[in-house]
């Protein structure tokens, strides 16, 4: 079967603070992707990381950064000095196989608000 | 830019009509495309894949019936949502991948999610 699991529904903090938004995920495939998205008001969902399970080198991308640990199957996303402008609903999600044309299974989500 | 266009945007209908929502992908040729449905505060489930040219898969629980899916070309896909109901008002989202490698894709193609669709059925 497989499965993500966002355990924190909803995060609050106050701006210039560091936030971790956890995901752990379920998986039997040896080959699989793993994503964060942000997805703000409007709906649309913004492309954050891409992450194949072969490559677990940590990734920092500017105040983001992401730490896969393949040994506790997670997939764990920082956000350091956080802003207000980072306050979305953020979803990890997992698509298994090679192909680049398979589903993703998406987590519950993690509401972050970040109050100036 | 976007590599996946959909609308529209938003919709509003009277219960019992029905409704079309296409989805797009520029730029690129979309062997297989996902619908999304999202319901507030919640996650986004699948509601079916379909691959260009053949008939669509549905998730458990979908109706086929009621939510009608084509994929006629390698750009566009469409859902229909027929005799819409209250309860179908939801956020419905699509995607689109390609057999293609991905590093003759678009930049960012990774973002392949159209813009979403919220339906509201009066």
């Amino acid at each position: 079967a497989q499965k993500v699991t966002q355990a924190q529904t909803e995060i609050s903090v106050v701006e210039k603070e560091d936030v971790t938004l956890d995901c752990v995920y379920e998986t039997r495939d040896t080959t699989y992707y793993l994503f964060w998205y942000k997805q703000p008001p409007s709906g649309e969902l913004v492309f954050l990381i891409r992450r194949n399970s072969f490559d677990e080198q940590n990734e920092i991308s500017g105040r983001y950064s992401w730490n896969f640990q393949k040994s506790t199957s997670s997939f764990n996303f920082t956000i350091t000095a956080s802003q207000v402008v980072d306050s979305a609903v953020y979803f990890c999600a997992l698509r298994s196989g090679s192909s680049n044309t398979g589903k993703l299974i998406f987590g519950q989500g993690t509401t972050l608000q970040v109050k100036p | 830019g976007a590599v996946v266009s959909q609308h529209p945007s938003w919709v509003i209908c009277k219960s019992g009509t029905s409704v079309k929502i296409e989805c797009r992908s520029l730029d690129f040729q979309a062997t297989t495309m996902f619908w999304y449905r999202q319901f507030p505060k919640q996650s986004l489930m699948l509601m079916a894949t379909s691959n260009e040219g053949s008939k669509a898969t549905y998730e458990q629980g979908v109706e086929k019936d009621k939510f009608l899916i084509n994929h006629a070309s390698l750009t566009l896909s469409t859902l229909t949502v027929t005799s819409a109901h209250p309860e179908d008002s939801s956020f419905y989202i699509c995607s689109a991948s390609s057999r293609v490698p991905r590093a003759r894709l678009p930049r960012n193609t990774e973002a392949f999610f159209g813009q979403g669709t919220r339906l509201t059925v009066v």
